[in-house]
């Protein structure tokens, strides 16, 4: 099975400051590749799939891309709304997620 | 809109059973593979199951593989998940979400329930 590695565990930003979590599976997946936000207490939402397309309604301050076989998700302009834990997805024969970042504010 | 709707949950000792239920509204169920996502307390996401549109296939990891069923009433729009022989490490939100993408296997989920606890412990 494919094994994803995500990075920070933990992030501390502030306001306005432009933020990256990136994820690298253990093999390829091509573009099979998504972003997920939780926030507290919630269930978690799509914000990106296809590694670079934004889901209906995701403001546009996300934005996912993909350099070889390492995928970032890309927050411009972090908000006080942006702060939870964020998970990427990948699909080859099965689905394993990523072990999530925790965004707080600094 | 669309709306996943989950039940079912609640306290059950280890090796006995429990069965939830999604029930889906605002598109049209019988289109979309569905899948059952869960997350241990303080824990990440977990994939547990999927099927097919039509119910034909379905899909698990090794570790509830035996043990889940995951079928679909397409009449009624509602999707379920049986548990058998549940384990303490089952303990978790288990959320229904709509499969979208990819030619063979979809490759994400764009809705998602608000998700119900199980619990299992003597």
């Amino acid at each position: 099975d494919i094994q994803m590695t995500q990075s920070p565990a933990s992030l501390s930003a502030s306001l306005e400051e432009i933020v990256t979590i990136t994820c690298q599976p253990s093999q390829g997946i091509g573009n099979y590749l998504s972003w997920y936000q939780q926030k507290l207490g919630k269930s978690p939402q799509l914000l990106i799939h296809s590694a670079t397309s934004l889901a209906d309604g995701v403001p546009s301050r996300f934005s996912g891309s993909r350099s070889g076989t390492q995928y970032s998700l890309k927050i411009n302009r972090l908000q006080v709304e942006d702060t939870g834990i964020y998970y990427c997805l990948q699909i080859s024969s099965t689905w394993t997620f990523g072990g999530g970042t925790k965004l707080e504010l600094k | 809109e669309v709306q996943l709707v989950e039940s079912g949950g609640g306290l059950v000792q280890p090796g006995r059973s429990l069965k939830l239920s999604c029930v889906a509204s605002g598109f049209t169920f019988n289109n979309y593979w569905m899948t059952w996502i869960r997350q241990a307390p303080g824990k990440g996401l977990e994939w547990v199951a999927s099927i097919t549109n039509t119910g034909g296939s379905t899909y698990y990891p090794d570790s509830v593989k035996g043990r889940f069923t995951i079928s679909r009433d397409n009449a009624k729009s509602t999707l379920y998940l049986q548990m058998n022989s549940l384990r303490s490490e089952d303990t978790a939100t288990y959320y229904c979400t709509r499969a979208r993408g990819g030619l063979y296997l979809p490759h994400y989920f764009d809705y998602w329930g608000q998700g119900v606890m199980v619990t299992v412990s003597s």
